[in-house]
Order: C-alpha cells, then structure tokens, then sequence
C-alpha cells in the first residue's frame, strides 16, 4: 500500500531564511507527486506537482520541489520565506492509474518569525 | 477561490444524531472526493464518486454513507455521531475524465460533536 512520511511535524524558520520540508513516499512504482498548502481555516491548495520529466518542479508562490527516485523523496524548498508562508504543508502520492485518489503525508507545519 | 463549494461551515451537535454536508464541485468537474482531517489522524480518504457513482472507499465507517447526484454535488451523510467524529471534512473535485491527479479543495466543514 502506497504511504507519504513527512518527518517533520513542526519547522520554524525566520523570515527571509531557506526553507526544505521532507517527503518520503512508498509505492510500488513512481506515482504522481504533490505539495499541498494549507493555510490557517482554509482548504488545501495546489503548490505543485511532478508527473515525469525534469525531477526539478517549479510551483507557485516561488516553491520547487525535486523528485528523487533512488531516495523516494520529494523534498519542498523555498530561497527566501515570507511571512505569508506560515502554513501547514502536505505531501501526496497519487497513482498513474486510472483514478485519482491522493494519499496524503501527515503534514508539516511551518512558523515564520520576524 | 477554488470552486469547491462547502455548506454548512461549521456544525455542533451532539452525540448520537445525524448530519448531512453537502459539496458543489467546480464546474465541469465530474468527480468528487470527500476527506475527513483530524489531529490524531491526519488527512484520511473517505470516498470518491464519478458522474453519479462510486469509484474508490477509504476508510469510510459504516455509520457514514455518501452519494453524488445527477447535478453532481455530493452529499455526505454521518450518522450516530460519535465525538471521535468531530474533524473537519473536505470535499474535493478533479477534472473530469483525465486522471491528472490535481485535487481541487473546498474550505471545508467543521463538525464538532458534543
């Protein structure tokens, strides 16, 4: 059964400070990769996704991700975090199949200082 | 905005009684998805429905049922609430016919059981 470990729970980072939140999926062959925001009494938004292609993803609000075959990770990154990205973040698998259901991480949650 | 649209909001009630949300997806979508989001459980795929009929069960308890109807908004329905019922339930819709894996979330509905 396909699963998404985010090892972190919880990250605080200071305001203009790199960011890097950890994905580790397992499933039977590369599925589809997702990074979801989450930001305080809101729905999930889609950051970005990897279907095939180029590892390095580029999604909004100046996030990219990489996929990592030989790891099974697909480690978020952000240069330069603003405060506006305070948020929880999931990760998600998703099969090539025919279908659509993610399975999701259990979320990272992000807290920026000044 | 996503286009998912979720009512009610909020929601208290007490234990043993039975509630209904209800979820519009974005125009053209045919597919919907509903979601149950706890602290202690994460994000957990409930069900899933294309044009009208069921397509993929999650962890879905007997006590909760789900149905879409032919205007393709979707309905889920708990029953004998328990307070471990109390989370907040998403309803999501995809593209219809094209396994993108793209989810669109709405902004939820919190059930709080009392």
């Amino acid at each position: 059964a396909q699963s998404v470990t985010q090892p972190d729970i919880h990250i605080t980072v200071s305001e203009g400070a790199s960011l890097e939140l950890r994905c580790n999926y397992s499933y039977g062959a590369t599925p589809y990769l997702f990074w979801y925001v989450q930001s305080p009494g809101q729905g999930l938004q889609l950051l970005l996704k990897y279907f095939s292609g180029d590892t390095l993803v580029q999604g909004i609000k100046g996030f990219e991700a990489e996929f990592k075959r030989s790891q099974s990770s697909f480690n978020l990154r952000k240069p330069s975090v603003h405060w506006s990205d305070a948020a929880e973040y999931f990760c998600a698998v998703g099969p090539k199949a025919a279908g659509n259901k993610l399975t999701f991480g259990g979320g990272t949650r992000v807290l920026v200082k000044p | 905005d996503s286009g998912v649209t979720q009512t009610p909001k909020h929601l208290i009630t007490a234990t043993g009684q039975r509630v209904t949300l209800r979820c519009s997806p974005r125009s053209g979508d045919l597919s919907v998805y509903w979601y149950q989001q706890s602290l202690d459980q994460g994000l957990q795929f409930l069900i899933q429905y294309y044009n009208g009929e069921e397509r993929a069960k999650g962890n879905i308890l007997e006590r909760f049922s789900a149905q879409q109807f032919p205007d393709l908004h979707s309905e889920l329905n708990l029953s004998s609430l328990e307070l471990g019922d109390s989370a907040l339930y998403f309803c999501a819709s995809s593209v219809a016919g094209v396994s993108t894996g793209e989810l669109f979330f709405g902004e939820g509905s919190r059930l709080t059981v009392l």
